[in-house]
């Protein structure tokens, strides 16, 4: 079956720091890649995607490539704020599932 | 503006007592989720649905039940028998992956249920 391993937080940086978490998958099929993010109180939002391998997915200001040689879907951030504080969620789904697969989620927060 | 609307946002139940929430969405999607959210936690998927009037078993169906009746609404019943029903509970739709769509999901603002 499909499933995400997501790195394990929380993770706390300081303003303007570099930002990695790091997600791996396994999947039957061929996998298209997600990264959700989740502020307090709130339901889950599309942060970037990616549909194929190579491809590079980006969003106000945060990056992640699928790499099918290292099943890999790492999301990064050159410089964080205190805004980007929330929980990030890696997700795949496939065609034979037809349901996402989530990992357990990374709680970032960022301190000015 | 196209979306998912969750209601009641927050809501109390004794225990023993079913427990109704409801999920509408007007993005003319063919497939809607239910999930759970324990603090702390990532998501679990309890039931789905591609089409309307046909629905499957998530993960964690138990003590749980839906309907499908028609393709705007998609509403969870917590019944008694759930051993642990506080928890948050996320809705969200989709467009199905035969329709050539990246299956991206998009979701509700969630529900909170707090069992006294």
């Amino acid at each position: 079956g499909n499933s995400v391993t997501q790195m394990e937080g929380p993770v706390t940086l300081s303003e303007e720091a570099f930002l990695t978490i790091n997600c791996t998958y396994t999947a039957t099929g061929y996998p298209s890649l997600f990264w959700y993010v989740q502020y307090p109180g709130e339901g889950l939002q599309l942060l970037l995607k990616a549909t194929k391998a190579d491809d590079k997915g980006s969003n106000k200001g945060f990056e992640a490539t699928y790499r099918k040689e290292t099943t890999s879907f790492h999301l990064e951030k050159g410089s964080v704020q205190v805004s980007d504080s929330a929980v990030y969620f890696c997700a795949l789904i496939t065609t034979n599932a037809g349901k996402s697969t989530f990992g357990d989620g990374t709680t970032l927060t960022v301190k000015p | 503006d196209g979306g998912i609307t969750q209601s009641p946002k927050y809501l109390f139940r004794k225990e023993g007592q079913n427990v109704t929430l409801s999920c509408e969405q007007n993005l003319n999607h063919d497939a809607m989720y239910w999930y759970r959210q324990d603090p702390g936690q990532g998501l679990r998927l309890i039931y789905y649905s591609q089409i309307v009037n046909d629905f499957q078993k998530g993960d964690i169906a138990e003590g749980y039940s839906v309907s499908r009746e028609k393709k705007e609404s998609f509403p969870l019943t917590v019944t008694s028998a759930q051993k642990n029903p506080t928890a948050f509970y996320l809705c969200a739709s989709s467009i199905p992956l035969y329709r050539a769509n990246t299956g991206e999901l998009f979701f509700g603002e969630g529900s909170r249920l707090t069992v006294l």
